[in-house]
């Protein structure tokens, strides 16, 4: 079974320094894995995905994200973080051997708060 | 882009009474469509996987006759929770992909906030 793990239920960093959001993920077979961001009483918002190629992906509003095999991680990065960016976020697997068929598996979350 | 509108935003019903969400796929043909459910400062929880013009296929522990979910149209797909109880309040969202395009990600409707009383 496909698992995603955050562990971190709140990062806080002060509004100009780096944010890191840390994912790990348990597939049986090759991840498809996704970011999505969430404001209070919203939907989930698309930030970016990694399929194949570059283990760097960059999304949108600055962020980006690094994929590493060995280590199956995806974290979430952005180099200077704004107080706009206070928010919920997700990490999501889908397991492409299809055992879970096209089910996203989300992560606990991480709320992120951007302090000015 | 892939837009996918969800009604109500907001619904406030009576404990016993019958609520239908709508989740709308406005730009694209929604082969798929998936209806999660999501609790306070928890992670979202999906209730069931619908496939235009099938049955759908419910979770685990997910009560099919509690949480009816129908998927006539390639845009359409409604949830309707049955005689609702305060326990039923939550945060409801749909998810839709069209064919083949699970790979591209899945757009999520913004949500409706269900509360029985």
């Amino acid at each position: 079974a496909q698992s995603v793990a955050q562990p971190e239920d709140q990062v806080n960093v002060a509004e100009g320094n780096p944010l890191t959001v840390k994912c790990t993920y348990s597939v049986s077979g090759n991840p498809y894995l996704f970011w999505y961001v969430q404001y209070p009483n919203r939907g989930l918002q698309f930030l970016l995905k990694y399929i194949t190629g570059d283990n760097l992906v960059k999304g949108s509003y600055g962020f980006e994200a690094e994929f590493n095999k060995s280590q199956t991680s995806f974290h979430l990065k952005k180099p200077s973080a704004l107080v706009s960016d206070s928010a919920l976020y997700f990490c999501a697997v889908r397991d492409l051997t299809g055992a879970a068929g096209n089910k996203l598996t989300f992560g606990g979350g991480t709320r992120v708060l951007v302090k000015p | 882009g892939a837009v996918v509108s969800q009604h109500p935003s907001r619904v406030i019903c009576k404990s016993g009474t019958s609520v239908k969400i709508e989740c709308r796929s406005l730009d694209f043909q929604a082969t798929t469509m998936f209806w999660y459910r999501q609790f306070p400062k928890q992670s979202l929880m999906l209730m069931a996987t619908s496939n235009e013009g099938s049955k759908a296929t419910y979770e685990q522990g997910v009560e099919k006759d509690k949480f009816l979910i129908n998927h006539a149209s390639l845009t359409l797909s409604t949830l309707t929770v049955t005689s609702a109880h305060p326990e039923d309040s939550s945060f409801y969202i749909c998810s839709a992909t069209p064919r083949g395009g699970f790979n591209y990600g899945y757009t999520f409707g913004s949500g409706t906030r269900l509360t029985v009383v």
